[in-house]
């Protein structure tokens, strides 16, 4: 069975700075690696995905992540944060061959100007 | 992506009355489910709509509380029934494709507040 763990709960950040919001996973095969984002009142959005090959992942809106397999993290950066960045922020995982997919907790992200 | 839509967007019930969900999508999916998002939480998997055969549910949600029909791959309903206060959630729908894009994209939920 899989696990997300997203080790902040909360991570206030003021404007321009850069930020990192951290998520590690346990699973005993193989698995993709996602990031939602969540704006108040609103479904969640793909920012970004990890299948396969190359371990640094772009986003949209300026976030990439970059898969550690050795210490089963995914954590998500971004250099620059803007006031709009303002959301909850959840990480995802999924084992390569079945349908289920697991979220963290969540981590809601603050940016304050 | 997948453009999914939901109705309703959100409603205020009574207890112990049902409330049921649609969700529609604009293509033809594999693989539906429903989430639950409780107040201030994450998403908790209630089930996997399975078109032309019945749901498979979590643990800790049965089909008498949650009643789920797929009658074909655009369309899906979630039925919450006997509603108490503690069935006050998000309720969203999700779309999962495969063949190469093995990622899900979500509706933009109902918000059910039960008094």
């Amino acid at each position: 069975a899989q696990s997300v763990t997203q080790l902040d709960s909360q991570v206030p950040v003021f404007e321009e700075a850069p930020v990192e919001l951290r998520c590690n996973y346990s699973s005993s095969v193989s698995v993709y690696l996602f990031w939602y984002v969540q704006y108040p009142n609103q479904g969640l959005q793909l920012l970004l995905k990890y299948l396969s090959g190359s371990t640094l992942v772009k986003g949209i809106n300026g976030f990439e992540a970059e898969f550690n397999k050795s210490q089963t993290s995914f954590h998500l950066r971004k250099p620059s944060v803007h006031i709009s960045d303002t959301a909850e922020y959840f990480c995802a995982v999924s084992d390569t061959g079945g349908f289920k997919t697991i979220f963290g907790a969540g981590t809601r992200l603050f940016v304050k100007a | 992506s997948a453009v999914i839509s939901q109705k309703p967007s959100r409603d205020i019930c009574q207890r112990g009355t049902s409330l049921t969900i649609q969700c529609q999508v604009d293509s033809q999916v594999t693989m539906m489910f429903w989430y639950r998002q409780q107040p201030g939480q994450s998403l908790t998997l209630i089930a996997t709509a399975n078109q032309g055969s019945e749901a498979t549910y979590e643990s800790g949600f049965v089909i008498d509380k949650f009643p789920i029909s797929r009658p074909n791959l655009t369309f899906s309903t979630l039925t919450v029934s006997n509603m108490s206060p503690e069935d006050s959630s998000i309720y969203l729908c999700s779309v999962e494709y495969r063949q190469g894009r093995q990622t899900q994209y979500f509706g933009p939920g109902t918000r059910l507040l039960v008094l």
